[in-house]
């Protein structure tokens, strides 16, 4: 059964970089056939896709993110990671990381974290 | 960029009742890349349904997924008490990539 679990500062200052890391276990991160997400949930709200990266370093970010987005892999970990960079008050949001099953045919998120709140506050 | 509707915003249902879900496309989409996730309050979304109709590992058979073109639809045959929640319709392909719908809650009549 694979697992993920989100870690990192549950509380980040403005204009400073929130940096979470999840490690996946119950299955290796170097498969070829998954990409590694970060999606958030603001307060009451919906969920906002950040962005994806795949074992070989290939990542694809949410364009209303991307210029202040960078998702890294360590494959020696089994882990991912997410920095966000000049954060405000509006990025307060629960964090999930997820395994995505994509490829021809195929684009869904199917094991996910159990998330973490992180809030942007001075 | 594609825009995913749900309708309705809340749904009030009673236990052991059918509850019907729609998510609409502003255009036209491939089911292969449409899910459906449930999300319990202060818990993750769970995908339910992927491929538009395929149940995802552990899901029971009360849960269905249909549609094709712009409209789809979850159906909840028979509701249980753990059903109660919120749900999200997805699709895959189109900026930003993964796209989520705004939801649908289903709350105890």
């Amino acid at each position: 059964q694979v697992q993920l679990q989100e870690s990192g500062p549950g509380l980040v200052k403005p204009s400073q970089t929130l940096s979470l890391t999840c490690t996946v276990s119950g299955g290796s991160i170097s498969s070829g056939a998954h990409y590694w997400s970060w999606i958030r949930q603001h307060p009451g709200k919906g969920l906002e896709w950040i962005g994806y990266i795949h074992y070989s370093g290939n990542t694809y970010y949410n364009p209303s993110l991307k210029s202040r987005v960078t998702i890294s892999i360590d494959t020696s970990k089994n882990q991912f990671s997410l920095e966000l960079r000049s954060v405000t008050a509006a990025d307060t949001a629960v964090f999930y990381c997820a395994r995505g099953e994509v490829g021809y045919s195929s684009g869904w998120l199917d094991y996910w974290g159990q998330g973490t709140l992180v809030t942007v506050s001075s | 960029e594609i825009v995913l509707t749900q309708s309705p915003g809340t749904l009030s249902v009673s236990p052991g009742e059918r509850a019907t879900l729609s998510c609409r496309a502003s255009q036209s989409i491939s089911s292969s890349y449409f899910a459906w996730y449930q999300q319990k309050p202060g818990q993750a979304p769970r995908l339910l349904i992927y491929g538009a109709s395929s149940r995802a590992t552990g899901i029971p058979d009360r849960f269905s997924g249909s549609g094709s073109g712009t409209d789809f639809t979850l159906t909840i045959s028979r509701l249980e008490p753990e059903d109660f929640a919120v749900y999200y319709c997805q699709h895959y392909g189109s900026s930003p990539l993964f796209t989520f719908g705004p939801g649908t809650k289903v709350d105890i009549k």
